[in-house]
């Protein structure tokens, strides 16, 4: 089936620092990416939509500035988290859906704990 | 923001049992899904049904919606401990980019 690659799967950083993670679809080219971010026992959240050569579409609630969102080619999109706090930690997770339509797929997400 | 919700929020069961969890939603829909996540993993997408379906089954799963009551279950017959998991239904809303709004998950534990 297809892949989707997240790194990195955990990161540990200093409040204040940015992080970035990628979302990369292996074998398959994608307009589309969805980020997404799961706290403890909860549910995923969605963050926004990440376009191929436009800008997101945040959910509301999100602050852009915070979350920087670029999709820069058909197979990679990276969500930087800005100065971050220790309250921006949580499981962020990307999907990707094929530019040919069909399911979504989900990377195996990326654990950002900010001390 | 979150489309449903779930319950109950968590099951215990033994192995062998059924397990029902039931989810509802609140908007018009294109498609439900359900999908499992084991313990700080991804999702794995186990089945889909439309909108315009009642019943589905896929092996040991079977999925109802009912868009009346917008409302689906997902029934796992004869469990394992391997089904020991979070499962989260998911809808796709019209005219939203194909994103999935998640409910808010069932944590099922399966004793052996």
């Amino acid at each position: 089936g297809a892949v989707v690659s997240q790194h990195p799967s955990w990161v540990i950083c200093k409040s204040g620092t940015s992080v970035k993670i990628e979302c990369r679809s292996l074998d398959f080219q994608a307009t589309t990416m969805f980020w997404y971010r799961q706290f403890p026992k909860q549910s995923l959240m969605l963050m926004a939509t990440s376009n191929e050569g436009s800008k997101a579409t945040y959910e509301q609630g999100v602050e852009k500035d915070k979350f920087l969102i670029n999709h820069a080619s058909l197979t990679l999109s990276t969500l930087t988290v800005t100065s971050a706090h220790p309250e921006d930690s949580s499981f962020y997770i990307c999907s990707a859906i094929p530019q040919a339509g069909g399911e979504l797929f989900f990377g195996e997400g990326s654990r950002l704990t900010v001390l | 923001s979150q489309q449903g919700e779930e319950d109950p929020q968590a099951l215990s069961i033994q192995e062998g049992e059924n397990a029902t969890m039931n989810c509802s939603y609140k908007t018009s829909i294109n498609n439900l899904q359900w999908y499992r996540q084991n313990s700080g993993r991804g999702l794995v997408h186990l089945i889909l049904i439309r909108s315009n379906e009642r019943e589905k089954h896929s092996g040991r799963l079977r999925v109802t919606l009912d868009t009346s009551k917008k409302s689906s279950s997902l029934l796992i017959t004869a469990s394992r401990a391997a089904d020991t998991a979070s499962y989260f239904c998911a809808t796709r809303v019209y005219g939203g980019y194909n994103k999935l709004i998640f409910g808010a998950g069932t944590r099922l534990a399966v004793h052996p």
